[in-house]
C-alpha cells in the first residue's frame, strides 16, 4: 500500500530557529514529490523534486530528495511567524497522476 | 496564475438531503481534477480522480454511489453529496492540474466546509 509519513507531526520553535521537516514514502511508480503550505484553507505549492540530490531554494526554504532512500527534508532558515503552517508531503504517481499526501507537520513559530 | 474556484466555499444541510460542490478552472483546462477530504487537524484524503468526459475513479473505500462526480466539460467538476449525514460532515477540497499532464502544478480550490446536522 502506498503511504507517505511526515515527522515530526507537530513542532514548536522560536522565530529565527531553522527546522526541518521529514518526508519518507513508500509509493509504486513514483513521478515526483511535492512540498505544500497549508495555512488555512487550500494548500500552496512550495516545490516539486523529481530528482536525486538537487537541491530546490525558495527565499529561506529549500529541499531535497533522495529517491534511494525514498525521503525528501524542506528545511526552513531564520523562522518567522508566518512561517506558522502545517506543512504536507505528497508524492504523485505516473499515469494518473494521483497524488497521496502525508499526515502533514504543524509548525508553530513564537515571537 | 492559474486559479481554481470552489463553490460553496460552506454549507449547512440537513441529514439525508444532497449537496453538489462545484470546482472550476478558470483560466485553464484541466482534463483531470480530484477531491480530497480533510478531517480536523489530518491530512488531505484523496476521495477520487475525476476525468473529463468519462467516469471518476475512486480510491478504495470511498463509495461510488454516497460520492457523485461529474467532469462534464474541461473546467467544471462537480462532487455530490447523496443523502448526506453527519459523519460526511467534512472538509472537502478539489484540486486541478494545469498542463496536459507533465508536471504541470497542481492548483487547489479553497475548500467547501460541509456541516450535515
Amino acid at each position: 500500500e502506498d503511504k507517505v509519513v511526515q515527522s515530526p507531526l507537530s513542532l514548536v520553535v522560536h522565530e529565527g530557529d531553522t527546522v526541518t521537516l521529514n518526508c519518507s514514502y513508500e509509493v509504486t511508480n513514483f513521478r515526483s514529490l511535492l512540498w505544500y503550505k497549508q495555512e488555512k484553507k487550500a494548500p500552496t505549492f512550495l516545490f516539486m523534486l523529481t530528482s536525486s540530490g538537487i537541491e530546490k531554494k525558495s527565499g529561506r526554504l529549500s529541499s531535497i530528495l533522495d529517491k534511494k532512500e525514498l525521503f525528501s527534508i524542506l528545511n526552513i532558515t531564520a523562522t518567522q511567524t508566518g512561517d506558522s503552517a502545517v506543512y504536507l508531503c505528497a508524492v504523485e504517481h505516473t499515469g494518473g497522476f494521483k497524488t497521496i499526501f502525508g499526515a502533514g507537520t504543524r509548525l508553530f513559530v513564537k515571537a | 496564475g492559474a486559479v481554481v474556484s470552489q463553490h460553496p466555499s460552506w454549507v449547512i444541510c440537513k441529514s439525508g438531503t444532497s449537496v453538489k460542490i462545484e470546482c472550476r478552472s478558470l483560466d485553464f483546462q484541466a482534463t483531470t481534477m480530484f477531491w480530497y477530504r480533510q478531517f480536523p487537524k489530518q491530512s488531505l484524503m484523496l476521495m477520487a480522480t475525476s476525468n473529463e468526459g468519462s467516469k471518476a475513479t475512486y480510491e478504495q473505500g470511498v463509495e461510488k454511489d454516497k460520492f457523485l462526480i461529474n467532469h462534464a466539460s474541461l473546467t467544471l467538476s462537480t462532487l455530490t453529496v447523496t443523502s448526506a449525514h453527519p459523519e460526511d460532515s467534512s472538509f472537502y477540497i478539489c484540486s486541478a492540474r494545469d498542463g496536459q499532464g507533465d508536471f504541470g502544478e497542481l492548483f487547489f480550490g479553497e475548500g467547501s466546509r460541509l456541516t450535515v446536522l
